[in-house]
């Protein structure tokens, strides 16, 4: 069973077209993320829920839009895509540890995306 | 949050034992250290994680100095599975709000030879 899936795993699209990346993580886990990893293998942090509330919203362009219906579910849409959006994007979770002061992140495999 | 310094790439050769060090000059008493692991076409995995002197599992072991300005990972008798980017990682690791703004950087790409 995969902890952290998503999907798809590959995309290829036109600039200006619209699209999703979906997320579900069945290790019930509270907390949930999306990165985004360029070219040379930067990975930064883009948004992240605890039990579907924001509490990160790095510096994206609001063209990028997550959602969470649900804590098991984060999924992420990108508007009018352009070309530097092309990337390999990772969701993650973790679960908020309330006496030890440890934390583990556990990812998905990834989403490449590719801008024409 | 503190930002780690590591380098870029390394090469071994299979068998031998691979220390990787990381640099974390302005680390903060509550942090821990995180190392996590990526293949390709793979999201990092965890692999160890220490806060003072040495801690050792299955996988690697990690070493810390009593500065904890830096740390080093160790992989013993390394094979050509473990050809993979390897990141370090410094801070408060259990809210989400913290752990998501770690600082991944680059990593360190190991390529094991055989």
């Amino acid at each position: 069973d995969t902890a952290v899936s998503q999907t798809p795993k590959y995309l290829v699209t036109q600039m200006g077209n619209d699209k999703s990346i979906k997320c579900e993580q069945n290790l019930g886990h509270d907390t949930m993320y999306w990165y985004k990893q360029d070219s040379k293998k930067f990975l930064k942090i883009m948004f992240s829920y605890n039990n579907k509330e924001l509490i990160i919203n790095e510096t994206v362009p609001n063209r990028f839009s997550p959602k969470s219906p649900d804590k098991a579910h984060l999924n992420l849409h990108i508007n009018s895509l352009e070309l530097g959006d092309s990337a390999v994007y990772f969701c993650a979770s973790s679960q908020e540890r309330l006496a030890v002061n440890t934390g583990e992140l556990f990812f998905g495999e990834g989403s490449r995306l590719t801008v024409l | 949050l503190a930002k780690t310094t590591q380098p870029i790439s390394m090469d071994s050769y299979e068998g031998q034992e691979v220390n990787i060090t990381c640099s974390h000059n302005n680390i903060a008493t509550n942090d821990y250290i995180t190392w996590y692991q990526q293949f390709p076409s793979q999201g990092p995995r965890f692999i160890i994680q220490g806060y003072k002197t040495k801690v050792t599992n299955e996988v690697a072991s990690l070493f810390i100095p009593a500065d904890r300005k830096s740390s080093t990972l160790s992989l013993p008798r390394v094979s050509l599975s473990d050809t993979a980017v390897y990141y370090c990682l410094v801070g408060d690791m259990y809210r989400g709000s913290t752990l998501g703004r770690l600082y991944f950087g680059r990593g360190t790409q190991l390529t094991v030879w055989p």
